[in-house]
């Protein structure tokens, strides 16, 4: 199973929004929608921040929001913050009955 | 509140075999699959395996299938993680993560241990 595509990395200025993509393929991220995101800042366990494509676990701010779109999802960061820097992985069902993650972005506040 | 707290890392050389535990506190253990995911030093994460919350179902990535086994023992609340046949390159951070959904599963991550680092050298 191939880890799923994202960008090494992303920037914004404080209070932009940006967005992160993760594509992999109809057995993973466009057959399910079963895709979630992590945060993870250095030397950290990761962090759930988005799950079924869409949803927020409780704590989380309303400032991500996630989506899809066929084979790719996105992560957006509006109103970025200075604790928004960190590493964050997508990770989509497979047909396999696993799990792939992605290949991970760093975001980094201007 | 949910804990999980891996322990059973450190260094092995290439060939040998090493067992992962992660206790779990704070919910009912039996009610939730249960997942390990690593990380290898300065790299991305890894899923693993996954085990159903009543240990029936077990699937694994293809890099460790035939080498690794995951099991659960629900009366100590505890999961495990058998490494057999290790290799350099599964030297990570292993984290045992909850399932989101109980009694079932979602390939969602809620909760995770701190890790615990496995090297393989000689």
């Amino acid at each position: 199973q191939s880890a799923l595509t994202q960008p090494a990395s992303v920037s914004g200025s404080p209070g932009q929004s940006i967005t992160i993509s993760c594509t992999g393929t109809s057995s993973d991220v466009g057959g399910y929608n079963f895709v979630s995101w992590y945060q993870q800042h250095p030397g950290k366990a990761p962090k759930l921040v988005i799950y079924d494509v869409s949803d927020r676990p409780s704590g989380i701010s309303n400032r991500f929001s996630g989506s899809k779109s066929g084979n790719t999802a996105s992560l957006t960061i509006s109103g970025l913050q200075a604790e928004d820097e960190a590493d964050y992985y997508c990770n989509s069902y497979t047909t396999s009955s696993t799990g792939v993650f992605g290949t991970g972005t760093h975001v980094t506040v201007l | 509140q949910v804990q999980l707290v891996e322990s059973g890392g450190g260094v092995v050389q290439p060939g040998r075999s090493l067992r992962l535990s992660c206790a779990a506190s704070g919910f009912t253990f039996s009610n939730f699959a249960m997942h390990w995911v690593r990380q290898a030093p300065g790299k991305g994460l890894e899923w693993v395996a996954i085990i159903s919350y009543d240990g029936r179902y077990k699937y694994y990535a293809d890099s460790v299938k035939g080498r690794f086994t995951i099991s659960r023992d629900n009366s100590k609340n505890t999961l495990y993680l058998q490494m057999d046949s290790l290799r350099a390159e599964d030297t990570a951070v292993h984290y045992c993560a909850r399932d989101h959904r109980s009694g079932g599963s979602s390939y969602f991550f809620d909760y995770w241990g701190q890790g615990t680092l496995v090297t393989v050298s000689s």
